[in-house]
């Protein structure tokens, strides 16, 4: 079984401070890891993806995951928070192979404050 | 390209109604479509995936007799929810895997927000 866990349920940084958001992975099997963000009453946005190739991944508006095995660890930054970053932030694995559904963390709210 | 579209959008129905939620992958085919419930503040739970030409298979504890799923073709999946009563006022949101499988990255449609009342 996989499963994600994100540590905060809220954070809250200034404008132009750095985001660190945290996520936990258990899986059994070689993970793909997954960053969406939501906007209210919106779908979800893919921000990055790790697929077993470089470990730093880089992703959309600035934001970066770094996977670390050892940690069994997928956290998401971002150097310098803008006050568009506001959002709900969601990580989630799946298996690499198969048609398998993605397991969600329970997702961080992310607030920038001016 | 990879665009996910549900309709409608919003949906206000009285109890005892049912109501049609339609998910299509507009550029691409997809075999394997997801079916996702969001409540305010919560995260996503799977209710079912839903498999082209044949029937979709359930998460522990989702009714299907009540969400009725349908995937009749690689671009088409629906979610009928049947009887709907106020708890099942959600917000409703589907994903399509493509086929041509890119690192199994699901593809997202906006969301549906039912309202039952």
């Amino acid at each position: 079984a996989q499963s994600v866990t994100q540590l905060g349920s809220h954070v809250s940084v200034s404008e132009g401070a750095l985001v660190l958001l945290r996520c936990n992975y258990s899986s059994s099997v070689p993970p793909y890891l997954f960053w969406y963000v939501q906007y209210p009453n919106q779908g979800l946005q893919l921000l990055l993806k790790y697929t077993s190739a470089a470990t730093l991944v880089k992703g959309i508006n600035g934001f970066e995951a770094e996977f670390k095995k050892s940690e069994t660890s997928f956290h998401l930054t971002k150097p310098s928070a803008h006050m568009s970053d506001a959002a709900e932030y969601f990580c989630a694995v799946t298996r690499n192979s198969g048609n398998t559904p993605l397991v969600f963390g329970k997702g961080t709210r992310l607030s920038v404050i001016a | 390209g990879a665009v996910v579209s549900q309709h409608p959008s919003w949906v206000i129905c009285k109890s005892g109604t049912s109501v049609k939620i339609e998910c299509r992958s507009l550029d691409f085919q997809a075999t394997t479509m997801f079916w996702y419930r969001q409540f305010p503040k919560q995260s996503l739970m799977l209710m079912a995936t839903s498999n082209e030409g044949s029937k979709a298979t359930y998460e522990q504890g989702v009714e299907k007799d009540k969400f009725l799923i349908n995937h009749a073709s690689l671009t088409l999946s629906t979610l009928t929810v049947t009887s709907a009563h106020p708890e099942d006022s959600s917000f409703y949101i589907c994903s399509a895997l493509d086929v041509g499988g890119r690192g199994n990255e699901q593809f997202f449609g906006p969301g549906t927000r039912l309202t039952v009342l």
